[in-house]
């Protein structure tokens, strides 16, 4: 089973308007984190926001916000206002047994292709 | 604001030849990574590197593989008798010690470079 799905391949939003980009994830681990990073045309990997699955609030990041719903195991992107900028493509990742250290690798989704219209 | 540096941007190579792709972690962390992305797909994990040593490899990593970090800055990726599969974006990421009192977890997040780009012809 995949442990990160990111159903969108690609979406389209109207410039100034909110967008949400999904991300479900798979584990048994009680103890995890869940990253959001955006990778422009240029190709550079940049992390935008992360929420701890014992954090008792949803993360924000000024025009980014994560809604944590974790008894889905659901952690979908909020972008607000969007702007052309925002064009990318967007991973969702998973670090898992976070209790042991910092150095766990990411597990990465497929990606959503965003999309901005003037 | 301190940055990840990759070295080079681009990296052309003869099947066969030997490669070494170059990073520069966040000077203060103690973790780092190397991930490639193949043309279109998803970013998958190569190998973790803490004190020294390699801490988590993924079957990607085989003998083809090694990391060394030399001095106190450079974390290098070699690879040796590239494949024409090997062709990729290579991203070096680095990440800093767990929050304390936190409970046990960390939420410092990996920051990766801008990656090279490596072509094999």
């Amino acid at each position: 089973a995949q442990k990160i799905t990111q159903t969108q391949p690609g979406m389209f939003v109207q410039e100034k308007e909110a967008v949400t980009l999904d991300c479900t994830y798979d584990t048994s681990d009680p103890s995890y984190g869940l990253f959001w990073y955006k990778q422009p045309s240029s190709g550079e990997m940049i992390f935008l926001i992360y929420q701890g699955s014992y954090d008792q609030q949803n993360a924000t990041e000024g025009r980014y916000s994560l809604n944590f719903q974790k008894a889905r195991k659901s952690a979908n992107l909020v972008i607000s206002a969007s702007q052309l900028g925002d064009s990318a493509m967007y991973f969702c990742a998973m670090r898992e047994g976070l209790e042991n250290n910092a150095g766990n690798m990411l597990t990465f989704g497929g990606g959503t292709r965003l999309m901005v219209k003037p | 604001e301190p940055e990840v540096t990759q070295t080079p941007s681009h990296q052309v190579t003869q099947m066969g030849q030997e490669v070494i792709l170059r990073c520069v972690p966040i000077s203060n962390h103690l973790y780092f990574y190397w991930y490639r992305q193949i043309l279109g797909q998803k970013v998958e994990f190569l190998v973790s590197f803490y004190n020294n040593e390699i801490s988590e490899k993924s079957e990607i990593f085989d003998d083809q593989f090694s990391v060394e970090r030399p001095d106190g800055s450079n974390f290098t990726l070699k690879i040796r008798s590239t494949k024409l599969e090997d062709s990729a974006m290579y991203f070096c990421a680095s990440s800093s010690n767990r929050r304390p009192g936190t409970g046990g977890y960390s939420n410092q997040p990996q920051h990766f470079g801008d990656g090279t780009r490596l072509s094999i012809l």
